[in-house]
C-alpha cells in the first residue's frame, strides 16, 4: 500500500515570505499526484495535478507554483506568500482503481 | 453551479441513531462516488465507495447511488459519539488526470 510523506506538519509564515512544501510517495507505480488545499470553512480545492515529471497542470491561478522533479517527488512553492494562501495542504495520489484519492497527513500552513 | 454538492450541516443524532448524509452532483457523466471522514484538524480517509445503482453495505455503513436523480448518500446506522467528523462527497466527473471533486462536507456530530 502507498504512503503519502508530507512536512512540514505546521508551519507559520510571515506574508511575503517564500513557501515550499514537500510531498514524496512509496508504494506505488501510479505517477499522478495532487496538490489540494482546504481553506477554512471551504472544500477540497484541488491545485496542482501532475501526471509525469515535468508535467505540471495548474487548476485555479493563484500565488503558488507547483514542480514535479523526480516520479514520486511533488513540491508546492511561493515566491511570496499571501494571507489567502492560509490553509490545509493536502497532497494526494490515485489508489485502487485510479479514481480515488488517497491523501497525505497534510501541512497546516498560517501565513501572519 | 458547483459540481458537487452536500448540505454543510452541522447535522446531529443522538447515539444509536441512523445518520443520512446527502450528496448531488452535476455532470450526468459521472461513474465513480466516493464518501470521505475528515476528523477535524486531519486528512480525509476514504470510507465507502460505489459505481452502480443501489445500496452498497461496509459494516455500519451504507452508501446509497441514484444516476437518474444524480443523488449519492451515507447511512451510518448506530451512530457512535466517534463517528462524529466531517463527511466529503467526492464524485469522478470526467476522465483524464483530473477527475475528482469534492464536496464542501457535512459536519456530523453524534450526542451520547
Amino acid at each position: 500500500s502507498q504512503t503519502i510523506h508530507q512536512w512540514p506538519a505546521t508551519l507559520v509564515q510571515p506574508v511575503g515570505s517564500p513557501l515550499s512544501l514537500e510531498c514524496t510517495v512509496e508504494g506505488t507505480s501510479n505517477p499522478n499526484l495532487y496538490w489540494y488545499r482546504q481553506a477554512a470553512g471551504r472544500g477540497l480545492q484541488l491545485l496542482f495535478y501532475s501526471v509525469g515529471i515535468g508535467q505540471i497542470s495548474s487548476e485555479v491561478p493563484q500565488n503558488l507554483s507547483a514542480s514535479r522533479p523526480q516520479d514520486r517527488q511533488f513540491i508546492l512553492s511561493s515566491k511570496k506568500l499571501l494571507l489567502s494562501d492560509s490553509g490545509f495542504y493536502l497532497c494526494a495520489c490515485p489508489t485502487g482503481t485510479g479514481y480515488e484519492a488517497f491523501f497525505g497527513q497534510g501541512t497546516r500552513l498560517t501565513v501572519v | 453551479q458547483k459540481e458537487v454538492e452536500q448540505n454543510s450541516g452541522p447535522l446531529s443524532v443522538p447515539e444509536g441513531a441512523i445518520a443520512s448524509l446527502n450528496c448531488t452532483y452535476s455532470d450526468r457523466g459521472s461513474q465513480s462516488f466516493f464518501w470521505y471522514r475528515q476528523y477535524s484538524g486531519k486528512s480525509p480517509e476514504l470510507i465507502m465507495s460505489i459505481y452502480s445503482n443501489g445500496d452498497k453495505e461496509d459494516g455500519r455503513f451504507t452508501a446509497q447511488l441514484n444516476k437518474a436523480s444524480q443523488y449519492v448518500s451515507l447511512l451510518i446506522r448506530d451512530s457512535q459519539p466517534s463517528d462524529s467528523a466531517t463527511y466529503l462527497c467526492a464524485v469522478n466527473i470526467r476522465t483524464g488526470a483530473n477527475n475528482l471533486f469534492f464536496g464542501t462536507g457535512t459536519r456530523l456530530t453524534v450526542i451520547p
